[in-house]
């Protein structure tokens, strides 16, 4: 059982490059989100989606962009990364949005 | 000021002592409350959830204080390898769901 996985793991991105993470759910969950993690900061909301095709702002949305074309996939776009998104993401997903959410392995990313 | 509020710790205690975590949220229409366990660049895991009427796990006893916007969670007997960081984690409604992080506590148990 995958559960949700995300790919990639690790990636270093030039500043001014984009990219796509990619997070994918086995479990048939209508709720998934997209976190990034820094240093004593915690785990910080970006973009969230209660379903698919939809997709709603977090704490944190600027300089990211989200899609939610097919249920079990959630993508992050970076557009144009920047030193300052350097973090780690965590995609997690959830059956309702009021019971146990479930996360990926994460992705540490690096802008150079 | 944060949705959810946790003291960052580290709370550094020896092995079989008691040690209490608090957590402070804002918003008063906060539905589901929970607290996750994060291990050293792992993600995140549901240690438990939050029920009004308090709750016990074994070692681990959760409370919802909903007039005080308060979380506890009280480890009992701690081991070495409660050490991690615990986050307490809240569902607030906007237009619709979402789950909202605090800062985490670090926890170090020492021999």
């Amino acid at each position: 059982n995958a559960g949700v996985t995300q790919t990639p793991k690790f990636r270093v991105l030039k500043t001014g490059q984009s990219m796509t993470l990619l997070c994918a759910q086995d479990m048939n969950h209508e709720y998934m989100y997209w976190y990034r993690q820094d240093p004593g900061m915690g785990l910080r909301l970006i973009h969230y989606s209660v379903g698919e095709g939809t997709t709603a702002k977090g704490e944190v949305p600027d300089g990211y962009n989200v899609s939610r074309l097919k249920k079990q996939n959630f993508l992050l776009g970076l557009e144009s990364a920047a030193p300052s998104q350097t973090s780690v993401y965590f995609c997690a997903s959830s059956p309702t949005g009021v019971i146990e959410a479930f996360f990926g392995q994460g992705t540490r990313l690096t802008v150079v | 000021r944060k949705e959810v509020e946790q003291d960052p710790g580290p709370f550094n205690v020896p092995e079989g002592a008691t040690v209490a975590f608090n957590c402070t949220y804002s918003n008063s229409a906060s539905q589901s409350f929970f607290w996750y366990r994060q291990d050293c660049r792992k993600e995140p895991k549901l240690l438990m959830s939050v029920y009004s009427s308090g709750n016990e796990d074994g070692r681990f006893t959760a409370q919802l204080n909903r007039a005080s916007q308060y979380i506890s969670l009280l480890i009992r007997d701690s081991k070495l390898s409660d050490s991690a960081t615990y986050l307490c984690v809240v569902t607030t409604m906007d237009s619709s769901y979402k789950l909202i992080f605090g800062s985490g506590t670090r926890l170090l148990v020492r021999p």
